[in-house]
């Protein structure tokens, strides 16, 4: 039993350039959920998904978009980098409740 | 809106020493309340739950709805406690995190 696994563990993407997170569960959770971390300034949400097919914004979800034709996966791209982009990201997935289970996530630098 | 403030970036102490970490929340409605933490190099988890009043770890979090604040406490310290803690709102569908709160436990 995996949990949650995300892939890439680091990227480095130049400006303008476009990329996928990738983030998969094994735990049969319906909700799932993407965050970046900036230092001090805590989790943030960008997208979450109540099941396969629907998804929502969160608070930052300006440059990405999500998708969620199955409920294993949920990848995050990224359209056209920008620096402000660079973060931590983390996946996350929960069956309905707040007991959320985390990726390791991945470090993303723009330049 | 809703909304979680912890109020420091950082907080030092010494073994042995008590710890609090300050929670403070903003909701409209019957809020439920969680800490987090994040150990060096592991993965966030969830600590505890203010609707379950148990102690994980030796830390305990009791919800005053007057004063709106879930503040995380811990008689006395220990080196492994040092790590990232985050505490977080239910608003629906998702959490409401904080901003997080460093804790740095010294020898």
């Amino acid at each position: 039993n995996a949990g949650v696994t995300q892939t890439p563990k680091f990227r480095i993407l130049k400006i303008g350039q476009s990329m996928t997170l990738q983030c998969t569960q094994d735990m049969n959770h319906n909700y799932m959920y993407w965050y970046r971390q900036d230092p001090g300034m805590g989790l943030k949400l960008i997208y979450y998904s109540v099941g396969a097919g629907i998804t929502d914004k969160g608070e930052v979800p300006n440059g990405y978009n999500v998708s969620r034709s199955t409920t294993e996966d949920f990848p995050l791209r990224l359209e056209l980098a920008a620096p402000s982009q660079t973060s931590v990201y983390f996946c996350a997935s929960s069956s309905p409740s707040y007991e959320q289970y985390f990726g390791p996530g991945t470090r993303l630098t723009v330049t | 809106a809703q909304r979680v403030t912890q109020p420091e970036k950082l907080l030092s102490v010494f073994k042995g020493a008590p710890v609090e970490l300050k929670c403070n929340y903003s909701y409209s409605g019957s809020p439920e309340l969680f800490w987090y933490v994040q150990y060096s190099r592991q993965r966030l988890q969830l600590l505890l739950r203010h609707i379950s009043r148990e102690s994980i770890k030796g830390f305990t979090a009791d919800l005053n709805k007057g004063e709106t604040s879930f503040h995380l406490k811990k008689p006395f310290a220990q080196e492994e406690d040092s790590a990232m803690y985050y505490c977080a709102l239910g608003d629906g569908d998702k959490l409401i995190f904080g901003t997080g709160t460093r804790l740095q436990v010294f020898p």
